[in-house]
């Protein structure tokens, strides 16, 4: 298995391709997610949010999908640009405060 | 819009030091202002939450005599890590939040080195 803090998990894509970066989350009460992107040597950014009577939700080049049945969340990137290499956390709201995912380090080659 | 800042960016000092963090959000009010911890390809872990005019909660395991946080106003909020030593160093983040079930916007971080 996996050990945390030892590295990240790593989705490595070409320019122009379309990345799925996959979250699993732990609580069903948790009513509300958000996905972040993060730089190096930088906070992070918010992308989108989705709630949890919603499946779906769209943003610019970017999709959330939500499958509150397995307790899954997914980003979803369009036509990623080097711009979007950066790691990216997922975060549910439970009781007015985020708990982080692991996170996910996306790397685009040109 | 909703932009944190957050200062220092950087900040070396001795150990036995204590070090202030800055997080104002610029133009919006942020009625709870939280603060992270992150260490090296990990993830965030939530150290506090502070709400404006209340003692802020700390979660388990953080000491709150290590470090001091007051949110004074709408708009900022302060930690302190009194007496530093060098397993305090660390990537610190502020976010500030408008309302509840609303998004959560970082600063920048501060990286706190203690020699």
């Amino acid at each position: 298995g996996e050990s945390v803090g030892l590295h990240l998990p790593t989705l490595s894509v070409q320019e122009g391709d379309n990345s799925i970066i996959n979250c699993a989350y732990s609580n069903s009460a948790s009513d509300y997610f958000i996905w972040y992107k993060q730089e190096s040597g930088k906070g992070p950014q918010f992308i989108i949010d989705i709630r949890s009577n919603m499946d779906k939700r769209q943003g610019q080049r970017v999709t959330v999908l939500l499958n509150k049945t397995v307790k899954h969340l997914s980003l979803q990137i369009a036509a990623t640009q080097p711009g979007d290499s950066a790691v990216y956390f997922c975060a549910e709201n439970r009781y007015s405060t985020l708990t982080f995912g692991k996170g996910t380090m996306l790397l685009v080659s040109p | 819009g909703a932009v944190v800042s957050q200062h220092p960016s950087w900040v070396i000092c001795k150990s036995g030091t204590s070090v202030k963090i800055e997080c104002r959000s610029l133009d919006f009010q942020a009625t709870t202002m939280f603060w992270y911890r992150q260490f090296p390809k990990q993830s965030l872990m939530l150290m506090a939450t502070s709400n404006e005019g209340s003692k802020a909660t700390y979660e388990q395991g953080v000491e709150k005599d290590k470090f001091l946080i007051n949110h004074a106003s709408l708009t900022l909020s302060t930690l302190t890590v009194t007496s530093a030593h060098p397993e305090d160093s660390s990537f610190y983040i502020c976010s500030a939040r408008a309302r509840k079930n609303q998004p959560q916007h970082f600063g920048d971080g501060t990286r706190l080195s203690i020699l």
